[in-house]
């Protein structure tokens, strides 16, 4: 079975300090993983995967397999980052999302 | 030129009724899927639908059934609604594979009185 573990369900930070919202999952293939995000008032939308190795809005995320980590950083927050972000994982072929609980990140002006 | 459209977006009912929450996709995908979202905000699957092959989540009670009449859209229908099943609804559609961008709808947020 696989499981996303979200540990923080509230996340405050002031802008421009740097931020991390952590994600560990549990998996005993390879699995997909990715960040989604749903700003108030809009649709979830992908953020971030791990295949694609980018920077978007300036977050990262890097596959940790050894601590089965895929934590989501940014340097510098912005009061337009606050949001509730999703860490997901989905298995190889097939499509279906296992989403962690969520974490609603505040950014203080 | 929404993506993926959900309708209603909103729909109160009392317990007892059945319902109905539509989904379309003009992004060419194969894969559809409901996810519902309860009040602690956890997002969890319901159903996948692939090419006319639906996978169901095993802990969704029968009450739920999909209809997909053809592979733009994955209808929900709901019997007998209870107060637990209140929550929003999001329907989403992708191409196939681990590895691709899901699109989701706005969401219908089912309250059951």
């Amino acid at each position: 079975a696989q499981r996303v573990t979200q540990p923080e369900k509230l996340l405050s930070v002031f802008k421009g300090a740097p931020v991390e919202l952590k994600c560990n999952y549990s998996y005993s293939g390879s699995p997909e993983l990715f960040w989604y995000v749903q700003y108030s008032r809009q649709r979830l939308q992908l953020l971030l995967r791990h295949i694609s190795r980018e920077s978007i809005k300036g977050f990262t995320a890097d596959l940790n397999k050894g601590e089965t980590s895929f934590h989501l950083k940014k340097p510098f927050a912005q009061e337009e980052d606050s949001a509730m972000y999703y860490c997901a994982l989905s298995r190889p072929t097939l499509g279906r999302l296992y989403f962690g609980r969520g974490t609603q990140l505040t950014v203080w002006p | 030129d929404t993506a993926v459209s959900q309708t209603p977006k909103y729909l109160v009912t009392q317990m007892g009724n059945d319902k109905s929450i539509k989904c379309e996709q003009n992004l060419g995908h194969d894969t559809m899927y409901w996810y519902k979202q309860d009040s602690k905000k956890f997002l969890k699957i319901m159903f996948s639908y692939n090419n006319k092959e639906l996978i169901i989540n095993e802990t969704v009670p029968n009450r739920f059934s999909p209809k997909s009449p053809d592979k733009a859209h994955l209808n929900l229908h709901i019997n007998s609604l209870e107060l637990g099943d209140s929550a929003v609804y999001f329907c989403a559609s992708s191409q196939p594979g681990g590895d691709t961008e899901a699109f989701f709808g706005q969401g219908t947020r089912l309250t059951v009185v």
